[in-house]
């Protein structure tokens, strides 16, 4: 079964500093690898997936995140960081083929705190 | 367009009560799930349904019941609830098994007490 890790529970980074929130991911087989976002008392948004092709996908807010297949990762990077960028953020992989049930399991989450 | 709806927002219960937590899209989705979100443990899978009639158990079902009578519904039952089932409530839904990314209503914050 396939499972996530994210490696910081919490990252905290000046407004403008680039910024890495990693993830590692476990399945035997083929996955899509999803991040989504949650800002203060709301509920998720997708950020990015990877599904196949160029393994580097790129969100429309200047977050981008890269396939790593033989590290089995898909850390999420952003270049410089706002204030607004302040949020939870939830790395998800879902497996394909036969044990594509269709399920979406989430790691433990990453608080990225922007500070001025 | 009104998405994925979930009722009630907030819920309180006393140890034992039973409740049901309701969730709708109408967005004609095969695919609906249902998460707990606990702090430092993210989301977690209870259970997930792949279309009518059709049910399975997440990574986190005991004491919790699910059916799927219609495309569009899929309630979460608690028949007992106790404290650790307090949390967040989030339900989700995507069109197909694939590549299609969740659609989260807004949750129920629910405490057992």
């Amino acid at each position: 079964a396939q499972s996530v890790t994210q490696l910081d529970s919490q990252v905290p980074v000046f407004e403008e500093a680039p910024v890495e929130l990693r993830c590692n991911y476990s399945s035997s087989v083929s996955v899509y690898l999803f991040w989504y976002v949650q800002y203060p008392n709301q509920g998720l948004q997708l950020l990015l997936k990877y599904l196949s092709g160029s393994t580097l996908v790129e969100s429309i807010n200047g977050f981008e995140a890269e396939f790593n297949k033989s590290q089995t990762s898909f850390h999420l990077r952003k270049p410089s960081v706002h204030i607004s960028d302040t949020a939870e953020y939830f790395c998800a992989v879902s497996e394909l083929g036969s044990s594509n049930t269709g399920k979406l399991i989430f790691g433990q989450g990453t608080t990225l705190q922007v500070k001025p | 367009n009104a998405g994925v709806t979930q009722t009630p927002k907030f819920q309180v219960l006393k140890t034992g009560q039973s409740m049901t937590l309701q969730c709708a899209q109408d967005m004609n989705h095969e695919y609906m799930s249902w998460y707990r979100q606990d702090p430092g443990m993210g989301l977690r899978l209870i259970h997930y349904s792949v279309g009518a009639g059709i049910t399975d158990q997440g990574e986190v079902p005991n004491g919790y019941n699910v059916s799927r009578s219609t495309t569009e519904d899929f309630p979460l039952r608690l028949l007992s609830a106790a404290p650790s089932q307090t949390s967040v409530y989030f339900c989700a839904s995507r069109p197909d098994r694939g590549g299609s990314p969740l659609h989260f209503g807004n949750g129920t914050r629910l405490t057992v007490t």
